[in-house]
């Protein structure tokens, strides 16, 4: 089955606990992408990837790092969690951004709770 | 800057009644233009999307939407709502290497 998966689903951390929101995707797209959902602001994107090695900054950036090392995989990454990042977190990718017809295939989604 | 508006936070209606969810945008040239939902608990799924051509499209689940170059809309529509149409609704726009989203619609159906 063709899809997005995300983990965790659910995580709950400290203040500075260093933290990764795994993201794999079995359709060998080449764009992939995260995005925060918070109340009133819709998603908003925090990176993304238009291939392997290629990443690119979001509207959303700072406090987030990712790496695309394998086509499949992109995840997430918190250095140093503060709670202003307690958010709901989609993954999502596409056979190719920008181009005709490819929307975006999104995981389920990581709620991140940070005390 | 590129900006997608939906300017109804909330919308009730009843089932069997119609629907219509607004969207606006702003940006110099047509950009790819798509409808997802987001049902409680769930990721977003794609309802359609828009491109280029045959101005009305159609999706899943009974939507269908319309573009309109000069008011730089795409409004969501339906015909007749269903209570399991209950969710959130979000437009979003491709430009270049980037997605926007509005900030979402919440639509509660009632009996």
């Amino acid at each position: 089955e063709a899809q997005v998966t995300q983990n965790p689903r659910y995580l709950i951390t400290v203040t500075g606990k260093k933290l990764t929101v795994t993201c794999s995707q079995n359709m060998n797209h080449e764009y992939m992408s995260w995005y925060r959902q918070d109340p009133g602001l819709g998603l908003r994107q925090i990176y993304y990837s238009m291939n392997v090695e290629v990443t690119d900054k979001g509207d959303v950036p700072e406090g987030y790092k990712v790496s695309r090392k394998e086509k499949r995989n992109f995840p997430l990454i918190l250095e140093s969690p503060s709670p202003n990042q307690t958010s709901l977190y989609f993954c999502a990718s596409s056979p190719s951004a920008g181009a005709p017809g490819s929307p975006l295939h999104f995981g389920n989604g990581t709620r991140l709770t940070v005390t | 800057a590129q900006s997608v508006t939906q300017p109804d936070i909330h919308i009730t209606v009843s089932e069997g009644a119609s629907l219509e969810l607004r969207c606006n945008y702003s940006y110099g040239a047509t950009p790819y233009l798509f409808w997802y939902v987001q049902s409680p608990g769930q990721g977003l799924q794609l309802l359609l999307k828009y491109f280029s051509g045959d101005t009305l499209v159609q999706g899943i689940k009974g939507f269908e939407a319309e573009f309109k170059r000069s008011q730089s809309s795409f409004n969501l529509r339906k015909p007749s709502v269903h209570w399991s149409d209950a969710a959130e609704y979000f437009c979003a726009v491709g430009f270049g290497n980037q997605f926007y989203f509005g900030t979402g619609t919440s639509l509660t159906v009632i009996p």
